[in-house]
């Protein structure tokens, strides 16, 4: 059974600060994505990556940055959060082939002070 | 890059009716379009996907249809229950062999079902 692990479900920070959400997959899948979730809004994709040390701008990226420096661990990082980034972020991985299904984590729900 | 569009978003439907969901693509290339259904509080799951080769794929009360020229794509819900009731999400994506870009969603479309 695929399972995608996000390491906290809840999450409050302070303007400014450092944060870092971790994702873990262990499926042995190329490709991880974050997203965030916001109503009205749907998901938008932050940064992607199809290898380790391999990653790609999405459409929202600004603000972030990520590291995959194994093939099942995605960071993403907020340099310095801001209250704009108070969201639902959502990890998903999916495999290297055509058509095949992505996984997601059960969400960080992130609220920056 | 790619964008997706996806009509209504918000959809009621009566128990026992059929519901449609709708969206478009703008890039040709994706070859993908997976559907998921997000119950609240909870991730976002598969639960049907056709890829570009296909016009069309039916499991159980649900089909998704592909129409490549026009660069859309649909959900089709009959006989709806009251445990359809959820937000859905549209998908398209393409697959090349060097791996995938980024799986790109529309904004979602609530459906609720009427008792």
């Amino acid at each position: 059974d695929v399972k995608v692990t996000q390491s906290s479900r809840y999450l409050v920070k302070r303007t400014g600060e450092k944060v870092f959400l971790e994702c873990v997959q262990d499926m042995d899948h190329e490709n991880m994505f974050w997203y965030r979730q916001d109503p009205g809004l749907g998901l938008r994709l932050i940064y992607f990556s199809y290898d380790v040390k391999m990653k790609e701008k999405g459409d929202i990226p600004e603000g972030y940055s990520v590291s995959r420096e194994k093939k099942e661990r995605f960071s993403l990082i907020l340099e310095s959060a801001s209250t704009n980034q108070t969201s639902m972020y959502l990890c998903a991985s999916s495999g290297q082939d055509s058509g095949t299904e992505a996984f997601f984590g059960q969400g960080t729900r992130l609220t920056v002070v | 890059g790619e964008n997706v569009e996806q009509h209504p978003s918000t959809l009621s439907v009566q128990e026992g009716d059929s519901a449609v969901i709708k969206c478009t693509y703008s890039d040709s290339a994706s070859n993908y379009f997976p559907w998921y259904k997000q119950e609240l509080g909870k991730r976002p799951q598969l639960i049907i996907d056709i890829r570009s080769n296909v016009g069309e794929k039916k499991d159980q009360r649900i089909a998704v249809t592909l129409n490549k020229t026009a660069k859309h794509f649909s959900l089709h819900i009959t006989e709806t229950q009251p445990e359809d009731s959820a937000v859905y999400f549209c998908a398209a994506i393409m697959y090349s062999g060097g791996g995938a870009d980024g799986l790109t969603f529309g904004k979602g479309t609530h459906l609720i079902i009427q008792p």
